[in-house]
């Protein structure tokens, strides 16, 4: 599996946009990005996930550096409730194996949201 | 809809004995996944079911751990005999269909092996 690196820890004011980047520089061309979210002790929860093209849904923005050796999750409007370790991943597609359905989280980035 | 739920949500038990977790997917999800984080740990990929065929067990950490889904439906983990540093939460996750995108993961159980 590719590995990611995050920053340990970032901090945001709410009400602005919070930029957590990710370099993934031994991604290879049948594995995606994605992105999860672990809020306190909760299941993680899936955010957002790219190919090649940057992708927006209603939870985030995913911006993918056109070598695809890195990414930035953007949260626009952060709220306190955003507060929560973010896990970049790197994941082989359908077609690239059997371990297709893996998610191998690394120790993410713990985006603090602050008044 | 109703989302992943596991039982018990905690569960306490003595080293050696044996404890069956179990998971309920969302209804019409042939993925099931479960994960791990033991304490201090980052969080751990154990094995992926479609339907009741075992997909990947790449992460099963040794044969003290059977996972089974009966029918595509339900999952149960069983650790026989439980070590202590099985102490940990387990989660499970389930996605529909193949390719499957996004994992919907349940709120775990919370395994103490005293």
């Amino acid at each position: 599996d590719a590995k990611t690196t995050q920053p340990p820890s970032m901090d945001c004011a709410e009400g602005r946009a919070a930029n957590l980047p990710c370099n993934h520089s031994t991604i290879s061309g049948n594995e995606y990005v994605y992105w999860y979210r672990q809020i306190h002790s909760q299941g993680p929860q899936y955010i957002i996930h790219g190919l090649k093209n940057n992708e927006t849904n209603e939870m985030a923005s995913l911006i993918i550096t056109e070598d695809r050796k890195s990414s930035t999750l953007i949260l626009p409007h952060a709220t306190l409730r955003d507060t929560a370790v973010y896990y970049c991943i790197v994941r082989l597609s359908s077609w690239g194996g059997t371990s297709y359905g893996k998610l191998t989280f690394g120790q993410g980035t713990i985006l603090t949201v602050h008044p | 809809e109703a989302g992943v739920t596991q039982f018990p949500s905690h569960s306490v038990i003595e080293k050696g004995q044996t404890v069956t977790l179990r998971c309920d997917p969302i209804s019409g999800h042939d993925n099931l996944y479960w994960y791990r984080r033991v304490m201090g740990k980052e969080i751990k990929f154990l094995l992926h079911f479609v339907k009741e065929s075992k997909q990947d067990e790449s992460g099963m950490p040794n044969n003290r751990f059977l996972a089974e889904r009966t029918g595509g439906t339900y999952s149960t983990l069983k650790v026989q005999p439980a070590e202590l540093e099985d102490s940990g939460v387990y989660f499970c996750a389930s996605s529909p269909g193949i390719p499957s995108y996004e994992q919907y993961f349940g709120p775990g159980t919370r395994l103490t092996v005293t």
